[in-house]
């Protein structure tokens, strides 16, 4: 498998059990944040993004919260799945005009125990 | 649709050697984005190219290089690798259009130096 980072944080959680990954972003001027999922041996999926001027967007068993105060991201995976094991990552697009360049965390682990 | 494919999947390289690694973007995206992933370093932007052009540039030296052709498929090359090339590189497509189009990643090329 995939060895995405060696010292990773690492979350874990009890199936059905609501976890949150928390991330901090460096550019106050950034307007567009994303969350991806990494798992083992694929690239990182699309999970869900929100702009600045929001504070909250809502998927299917997913929120986003953003706090451009503290320049803090933060998501929230309800009802978690063993499906949901996997590496996490938020991203900001500092691109500028259309142009695309995604600054990415570190990245945390996360272990859902049956 | 189609997602973005990647090509080779992995390979095996020794030092001084050069590689091209290809990647086929979404249908109707006219955005190719390359990212590095490393245990050490995480996820890093290498280049963004729009309409054959470069649009955007990561830190990384000239022994990095990349192009996208008219039909949007892009490549990139690394000459006289060294060890520390040893990666997952990624490439990710978008509309390209507005900072909030949403990059999608294709499954990554696996490359070992040795």
């Amino acid at each position: 498998g995939e060895s995405v980072g060696l010292h990773l944080p690492t979350l874990s959680v009890q199936e059905g059990d609501n976890s949150i990954i928390n991330c901090a972003y460096s550019n106050s001027a950034s307007d567009y944040f994303i969350w991806y999922k990494q798992e083992s041996g694929k690239g990182p999926q699309f999970i869900i993004d929100i702009r600045s001027n929001m504070d909250k967007r809502q998927g299917q068993r997913v929120t986003v919260l953003l706090n451009k105060t503290v320049k803090h991201l933060s998501l929230q995976i309800a009802a978690t799945q063993p499906g949901d094991s996997a590496v996490y990552f938020c991203a900001e697009n500092i691109g500028i005009e259309g142009a695309q360049k995604l600054v990415f965390g570190q990245g945390t682990r996360l272990t859902i125990n049956p | 649709k189609a997602g973005v494919t990647q090509t080779p999947r992995y390979l095996i390289k020794t030092r001084g050697q050069q590689v091209t690694l290809s990647c086929s973007p979404i249908s109707g995206h006219r955005s190719v984005s390359w990212y590095q992933q490393t245990p050490g370093q995480g996820l890093q932007f290498l280049f963004e190219y729009f309409s054959e052009t470069q649009r955007n540039k990561g830190n990384f030296p000239g022994r990095f290089s990349g192009r996208q052709f008219s039909n949007s498929r892009s490549e990139m090359n690394v000459s006289t690798l060294e060890l520390g090339d040893s990666a997952l590189y990624l490439c990710a497509s978008s509309l390209g259009y507005a900072v909030g189009d949403t990059q999608y990643f294709g499954p990554g090329t696996r490359l070992t130096v040795l």
